[in-house]
């Protein structure tokens, strides 16, 4: 079954507390985004990655690291995880093949509190 | 800089109602792609429609129909005889003309279907 998978679901931290927030999916696709979901503002991009190697901040990347060393897993890293973070997150991943460029499929969800 | 408006927060419907979701959207690209997704109360992302900027042909799934008019940058979504079951937020988005490694959101419809 194709499908991207987040975890931990749900994660109540400290403030500085470093967490990872991991992804991975099993339908070989080239672009991994991650994006946070807030109240009355949407889905906004954290970052992206286009291939193995390749990442670029989206809109709201201040606070956050990401890697891509392997082409299936796209970790999202809080260093000093802070109160603004508290939000939905969600990984998501694409093929850049148009004719299989259906979709962006998205993970479950996390749902991150830093207290 | 691609912005998706949708200025309905909130609809609530009774039941067997039809009722349309509005979606305007900015870009200066001239390859671009349109989406929409379905957010149920358990919070996942589900995808509805893909739409590219070169494809102003109407579309209708079942009970589910997208009006796309390139005129008026707008991509509405009607839902005819609501249900129940489609009480969600739905999200309309803009993909760029590489696809879908960055999608820009509007900030959300929530609908209410009233019994």
């Amino acid at each position: 079954e194709a499908q991207v998978t987040q975890n931990p679901r749900y994660l109540i931290t400290v403030t500085g507390k470093k967490l990872t927030v991991t992804c991975s999916q099993n339908m070989n696709h080239e672009y991994m985004s991650w994006y946070r979901q807030d109240p009355g503002l949407g889905l906004r991009q954290i970052y992206y990655s286009m291939n193995v190697e390749v990442t670029d901040k989206g809109d709201v990347p201040e606070g956050y690291k990401v890697s891509r060393k392997e082409k299936r897993n796209f970790p999202l890293i809080l260093e000093s995880p802070s109160p603004n973070q508290t939000s939905l997150y969600f990984c998501a991943s694409s093929s850049q093949r148009q004719d299989l460029n259906t979709e962006a499929f998205f993970g479950q969800g996390t749902r991150l509190t830093v207290v | 800089a691609q912005k998706v408006t949708q200025a309905q927060t909130e609809i609530s419907v009774v039941e067997k109602e039809d009722v349309t979701l509005d979606c305007v959207y900015e870009t200066r690209d001239t390859t671009y792609y349109l989406f929409w997704y379905k957010q149920p109360p358990s919070g996942e992302l589900v995808f509805l429609i893909r739409r590219n900027s070169f494809d102003e042909q109407n579309e209708i799934s079942g009970r589910y129909s997208w009006n796309f008019q390139k005129s008026t940058s707008s991509f509405n979504f009607t839902i005819t005889a609501s249900q129940v079951v489609d009480s969600a937020v739905y999200f309309c988005a803009l993909g760029s003309n590489f696809g879908n490694e960055k999608l820009t959101f509007g900030t959300g419809t929530r609908l209410t279907i009233i019994p």
